[in-house]
């Protein structure tokens, strides 16, 4: 168990729909990256925050949303959905204080289908 | 985009053999880590190799990185049925995309079966 808690496991929508996954951080990190998992991108990153505030971009949709609250958790906000956006989508944390060493640990994943 | 390349893409061994898997990244890193992933579930984080480093070793597991060549390989020495999983290297780049930014970039992963 990395600590990292994601919500819901499963998720199954229809296209054109919007759903919100949720990510608790481990302990004392204040770090939440989101990343999307699908059989033909592979791992990709998505978005990073660091104590509430957007630190860097990747390949996220204009479709897609992120925010970090006070107490750290994070939303990842996926709209207009397509059947492309089928994947696992990964939140992980890390404390972010020096880069030679920082881990990212990772929650057991949001599997969404979109139908 | 991926950054990394696993080699292999697959590799099926025996239980108690060793198992060598290689990474070759493109850009100047940070770090290399390398990660474990049973069946569709969550990353597990096995050792990070920072790159002023050469080897590492934690428990059965052997990490080298090769900056000069871009590359490193994860060797599992005695290897369990309980090994078996998809791995992956990611890299954190050094520049990264921003000040403060330390994404991870994934390679494709060699899915490793160890046969009881």
């Amino acid at each position: 168990d990395s600590g990292v808690t994601q919500t819901p496991k499963h998720l199954i929508t229809a296209t054109g729909q919007r759903v919100t996954l949720r990510c608790s951080p481990r302990s004392g990190d204040l770090s939440v990256y989101w990343y999307q998992q699908s059989l033909d991108q592979g791992l990709q990153f998505l978005i990073q925050y660091y104590n509430g505030e957007e630190r860097a971009k990747g390949n996220i949709l204009e479709r897609f949303s992120a925010q970090q609250f006070p107490d750290l958790h994070s939303e990842l906000n996926l709209s207009s959905l397509e059947l492309g956006d089928s994947a696992l989508y990964f939140c992980a944390s890390s404390v972010l204080q020096v880069p030679s060493t920082d881990t990212q640990y990772f929650g057991p994943g949001t599997r969404l289908t979109v139908l | 985009s991926q950054q990394g390349e696993e080699d292999p893409q697959a590799l099926s061994i025996q239980e108690g053999e060793n198992a060598t898997m290689n990474c070759s990244y493109k850009t100047s890193i940070n770090n290399l880590q390398w990660y474990r992933q049973n069946s569709g579930r969550g990353l597990v984080h096995l050792i990070l190799i920072r790159s002023n480093e050469r080897e590492k070793h934690s428990g059965r597991l052997r990490v080298t990185l090769d900056t000069s060549k871009k590359s490193s390989s994860l060797l599992i020495t005695a290897s369990r049925a309980a090994d078996t999983a998809s791995y992956f290297c990611a890299t954190v780049p050094l520049a990264g995309s921003g000040a403060g930014s330390y994404q991870l970039t994934f390679g494709k992963g060699t899915k490793l079966s160890v046969i009881p």
